[in-house]
This record gives structure tokens, sequence and C-alpha cells, in this order.
């Protein structure tokens, strides 16, 4: 049983590029979160994403956008890159019914914008 | 805004030492606690979770975590350590009542010693 999956492992971009970041959720599991943990910092809800629709958003600003397929996979995009945005991209998959889920996490991608 | 606190950023023990890792939140509502571990070189894994009913909650490898609502606390605890301990450990909160983000703490890093 395949856990969370996340491509690629290593990224590294220039500012102003633009980004895709790829996450395969655990079987069974039909809900996608995204968080970024930035260096010595905990992860911070980006957004999440169920039935393919964003579902809830943190304090991220438009730059920052997503897309649920229909076999639950998902994308992060980031646009216009920020050396601010550098980072350990972190998927995390659940199940969508009801409102207390247990979230697992994947490996992370971790982006260089330099 | 709802946030959470660890007390301690980085703690250093002797192996068989006791450990408490201490972890506040800031929301009046129902909550749902996690611990998670993050060892050298692997993603964030679920360590133990609290939904409701007792609230002393008994995890993998040993650990536990007491929930006690009125001081707002979630302290891990693990009464004698080992060198594999060594791992970031971060304290969450998934708010009920239709928001589905996790909120984590900055994390606590623990090393022990031989």
């Amino acid at each position: 049983d395949a856990g969370v999956t996340q491509s690629p492992t290593h990224l590294i971009k220039t500012r102003g590029q633009q980004v895709t970041l790829r996450c395969s959720p655990k079987s069974g599991h039909d809900t996608v979160s995204w968080y970024q943990q930035a260096l010595g910092q905990g992860p911070q809800f980006i957004f999440q994403y169920y039935e393919e629709e964003e579902r809830q958003r943190g304090n991220f600003p438009d730059r920052f956008s997503g897309h649920q397929f229909p076999n639950y996979s998902s994308e992060l995009n980031v646009n216009a890159l920020l050396l601010g945005d550098s980072a350990l991209y972190l998927c995390a998959s659940s199940v969508g019914q009801g409102s207390v889920e247990t979230q697992y996490f994947g490996p992370g991608t971790r982006l260089l914008v330099l | 805004a709802q946030s959470v606190s660890q007390h301690n950023h980085h703690v250093i023990l002797s192996e068989a030492a006791s450990l408490e890792l201490g972890c506040n939140y800031s929301y009046g509502g129902t909550v749902n606690l996690f611990w998670y571990v993050q060892y050298p070189g692997q993603h964030l894994q679920l360590l133990l979770k609290y939904f409701s009913g007792d609230p002393l909650v008994k995890g993998i490898k040993g650990f536990e975590a007491e929930f006690i609502k009125s001081k707002f606390s979630f302290n891990l605890r693990k009464p004698s350590v080992q060198w594999s301990d060594t791992a970031e450990y971060f304290c969450a909160v998934l708010l009920s009542g239709g928001y589905n983000k996790l909120i984590f703490g900055a994390g606590t890093r623990l090393a022990v010693h031989p």
C-alpha cells in the first residue's frame, strides 16, 4: 500500500519563474492538503482540495494555486517565484468525509529559488 | 487567530532520561490534537492523536500525551528516551466545525546522546 508520494524531490528555480509540484494521495484517500515548511518553522497550511475543488485556503497569495484531478492526485502551482518561496512543500492526504481527519504526509518537495 | 506554541525549540537529553515537550494552543472551541515526528531524512509521521474520550492517549514507540482542556495543553511525554528518538517533534491542532486545516507549532528539535 503506497503512502503519499510527491514529485519532484528537489527543484531549483530562479525568481519570476513558475513551478508545478505534484502529489499522489495514499490509497483510499480523496482529500489533499498542501503545506509550506520554511527552514526552522512548522508547516503552514496553503490550501486543501476535495472533490476537485478548493475547500479551504490559508493565508497565501493568489500566486499559489492548485488543482485536483479525478483520480484525487493534485498539483500545486506557484507563479512569479520569490526568494521567500524557498521551502519544503508538503502534501498530506486524508479521507474527506466528516470534519475530523487524520492527515498523512508525503516526503515533500524541496524548492530553492535563486 | 488560532495558534500553537511549543515552548522548547531545542532539547538535549541523555539516553534513559524522561522527556516532556510542551504544547499549548489558542482556540476556545473543540479541537483535535496531534503530535507528528520527523526523523532525520524522513517525512512527517503521525506519533499520536486525540479526538475525544480519554485525555491520556498513547502513541507509537512508547510516547503518550495528555490533553488538559483547562490549560489548553497537549504535552508529549516518554519515560525513557532512546538515541533513536532524535528527531523534530511537531504539535498540531485541527479545528473542528468545518475547518480542515492543521495548525502546527514551530517544532522542537530533540537530540538524544548515548
